[in-house]
């Protein structure tokens, strides 16, 4: 079956410095999704992506946050200049249309670690 | 903005036993998603409903939304080790536009062979 795929599993990071979160949306979907757990916490949408555009996002997607799908298959989230607070597992999501029955399909996740 | 709470916040099982996670929101719900997620892995996709009233099962697992769409059930028959794990319900954000979800906090399920 077809799934998303995330790399790296785990990113250690020391604050300040940039980084890169890749995912591989399955091959058909056209909505592309970014949300994040901190330890303990609910998961937070964090940015939706649709025709090579931004399409939504919430108040924690702010300047130091950036999303891009350089190909016609990766979808990468990037961090400019990490603090310590995004700390948090990173998971891509992916959906097929825009219709309310589709269901959107979760990768396993980047836990990004950041010194 | 559209709230979720789920209960119990953890269930402890004995193998065989039957159990129930409670998903409410503060708004009407127009989709709402049960996923699974093991620790330090993704969510996977379990079931979606839509309708007030809504029934569906898949395996030993029933989800229900009732007819004022602000309550679902995730009920598991018979629940086995490969049952545990973290149970997220999600809902289309009511102010979304792009379907994005708000989840709950989880309920954590632990089955005892």
């Amino acid at each position: 079956e077809p799934e998303v795929t995330q790399t790296p599993s785990h990113q250690v990071t020391q604050m300040g410095q940039e980084v890169i979160l890749r995912c591989v949306p399955i091959s058909n979907h056209l909505y592309f999704y970014w949300y994040r757990q901190i330890l303990g916490q609910k998961v937070e949408f964090l940015v939706s992506f649709y025709n090579n555009e931004i399409s939504e996002k919430s108040e924690i997607f702010d300047d130091q946050f950036s999303v891009e799908r350089p190909d016609g298959s990766n979808f990468t989230l990037k961090i400019r200049s990490t603090k310590l607070e995004d700390s948090a597992m990173y998971f891509c999501a992916s959906k097929g249309d825009r219709g309310s029955n589709q269901p959107q399909h979760f990768g396993d996740g980047t836990r990004l670690s950041i010194l | 903005s559209q709230e979720l709470e789920q209960s119990p916040q953890s269930l402890i099982v004995q193998e065989g036993k039957n159990l129930t996670i409670n998903c409410t929101s503060s708004k009407t719900l127009y989709g709402l998603y049960w996923y699974k997620q093991k620790y330090g892995e993704g969510l996977i996709f379990l079931m979606m409903l839509q309708k007030g009233g809504e029934e569906k099962s898949h395996e030993k697992i029933t989800a229900k939304l009732d007819e004022k769409k602000q309550q679902s059930s995730l009920h598991i028959t018979a629940s086995q080790p490969s049952h545990a794990g973290i149970y997220l319900c999600g809902a289309l954000n009511y102010g979304g536009s792009q379907g994005n979800l708000i989840f709950g906090k989880g309920t954590k399920l632990s089955v005892k062979p």
